[in-house]
């Protein structure tokens, strides 16, 4: 079974800091791998998608990285603002058919002003 | 694009007593998901559906748990009956289907059994 883990569990900055998300799995052989945002008493939202063939993708202060081989991937967040603080949740897509995402357990982020 | 929709967003019950959640896809998305939240956790799948089908329900309690999809629209997750280890929060999402497109997800029912 694919396990994902996040380190850290939580994380405080202050503002306008650059901070780095990290998010591992045991099973290289992902189809994907996306990065979703959960803000309190709300669903996720996806914030960037990584296909397998990809090395990274990026959207506006967001840069995330995919390394198959040794089964990593970050979440790079520049120039950190408060309306940034919510948890982020890596998740993996296997092959074989299935869209099943497996989650990690999330890092708790805190930007302080 | 409305997105999508799921109700009730909050729900308070005693053990034993049986609850539903209902859940409404983006217009269009074929594939519709459950997942359970426990606290400090990521989303676990419960139950996959492709249209009225549910393909993948291997992580369903189903001494409990039932889901339904009638019509290929609509979702709806019950528990029959409730234990105190089911107080999460009850995720809805919907994908179109057999592409790389995200998954798209509801704000949940936060379910707290007493």
């Amino acid at each position: 079974k694919q396990e994902v883990t996040q380190i850290p569990a939580a994380l405080s900055v202050p503002e306008g800091e650059n901070l780095v998300l990290n998010c591992s799995f045991t099973d290289s052989a992902i189809y994907n791998l996306q990065w979703f945002r959960q803000d309190p008493g709300k669903g996720l939202t996806s914030l960037l998608l990584i296909q397998s063939s990809q090395r990274e993708q990026t959207s506006g202060r967001l840069n995330a990285s995919l390394d198959k081989s040794s089964g990593r991937s970050t979440l790079y967040i520049a120039a950190s603002q408060p309306g940034d603080s919510a948890t982020y949740l890596c998740a993996v897509r296997l092959y074989g058919g299935a869209n099943n995402l497996f989650f990690g357990t999330g890092t708790r982020l805190t930007v302080i002003p | 694009e409305a997105g999508v929709v799921q109700s009730p967003r909050y729900k308070i019950i005693e053990k034993k007593q049986p609850v539903a959640f209902w859940c409404n896809p983006i217009s269009g998305h074929n594939t519709l998901y459950w997942y359970r939240q426990n606290l400090g956790q990521g989303p676990e799948l419960l139950i996959r559906y492709e249209n009225e089908e549910a393909v993948d329900d291997s992580q369903l309690p189903k001494d409990r748990f039932s889901a339904e999809r009638l019509k290929g629209v609509d979702s709806t997750l019950k528990i029959q009956p409730a234990e105190l280890g089911d107080s999460a929060v009850y995720l809805c999402a919907s994908q179109r289907v057999f592409s790389t497109d995200t998954q798209y997800f509801g704000p949940g029912t936060r379910l707290t059994v007493l």
